[in-house]
């Protein structure tokens, strides 16, 4: 079967560095997406890797291994706002998102 | 980026009725949307994916006569609650997709549905 796992909650300290990982087994695989979620809205993108390596872009960096079926979404400086669900999803071989629980973020003063 | 609008934002209605949300792409032409929902704390549940001009496919255990979707336009998707119950209160967001084979969705702000 097609699954996501990514930990429920993280903590992190404001202006810290906090790394979220994300496992996947798809049937197929089109690449992998970081969604921010802020309670009550509609996910924003953050990043999408389809090639082995890091992708940077600014503070957010996502990184993809495909042999080994993993993902992290690395936050810098970590600031209040940042405070949020970080969902995962991986695009199946129909092109299709298999959306992970989602890891709620806490950042702390 | 691409601008995905949905209306209305909130929506409280009696049980029995019927309530219809619309999801509009702005300033692209989306050959596909999706229509998810989402429980508090849980995470996005696709209910169906719609792509221009044919039928939606819905997801399993998802009732196709009870959440019906039209996507008539290239810019326009809607998604009606038949005959809500108050099981049926949730967040419903929808997407859109450039391609069949795009990678990324833009969201709509997404509807908030109360069924009394």
């Amino acid at each position: 079967g097609q699954n996501i796992d990514q930990p429920t909650e993280m903590t992190a300290t404001e202006g810290a560095i906090v790394q979220i990982n994300c496992t996947y087994q798809t049937s197929g695989f089109n690449g992998l997406f970081w969604y921010q979620q802020h309670a009550g809205e509609a996910p924003t993108f953050l990043s999408y890797n389809v090639l082995d390596g890091l992708e940077e872009k600014g503070r957010f960096s996502s990184f993809l291994s495909r042999s080994k079926g993993y993902s992290y979404l690395l936050l810098k400086e970590l600031q209040m706002k940042d405070s949020a669900s970080y969902l995962c999803a991986a695009m199946d071989s129909n092109y299709q998102l298999i959306w992970g629980a989602g890891t709620k973020l806490i950042i702390k003063p | 980026g691409a601008v995905v609008s949905q209306h209305p934002s909130w929506v409280i209605c009696k049980s029995g009725t019927s309530v219809k949300i619309e999801c509009r792409s702005l300033d692209f032409q989306a050959t596909t949307m999706f229509w998810y929902r989402q429980f508090p704390k849980q995470s996005l549940m696709l209910m169906a994916t719609s792509n221009e001009g044919s039928k939606a496919t819905y997801e399993q255990g998802v009732e196709k006569d009870k959440f019906l979707i039209n996507h008539a336009s290239l810019t326009l998707s809607t998604l009606t609650v038949t005959s809500a119950h108050p099981e049926d209160s949730s967040f419903y967001i929808c997407s859109a997709r450039a391609g069949r084979e795009a990678g990324e969705q833009f969201f709509g702000p997404g509807t908030r549905l109360t069924v009394l």
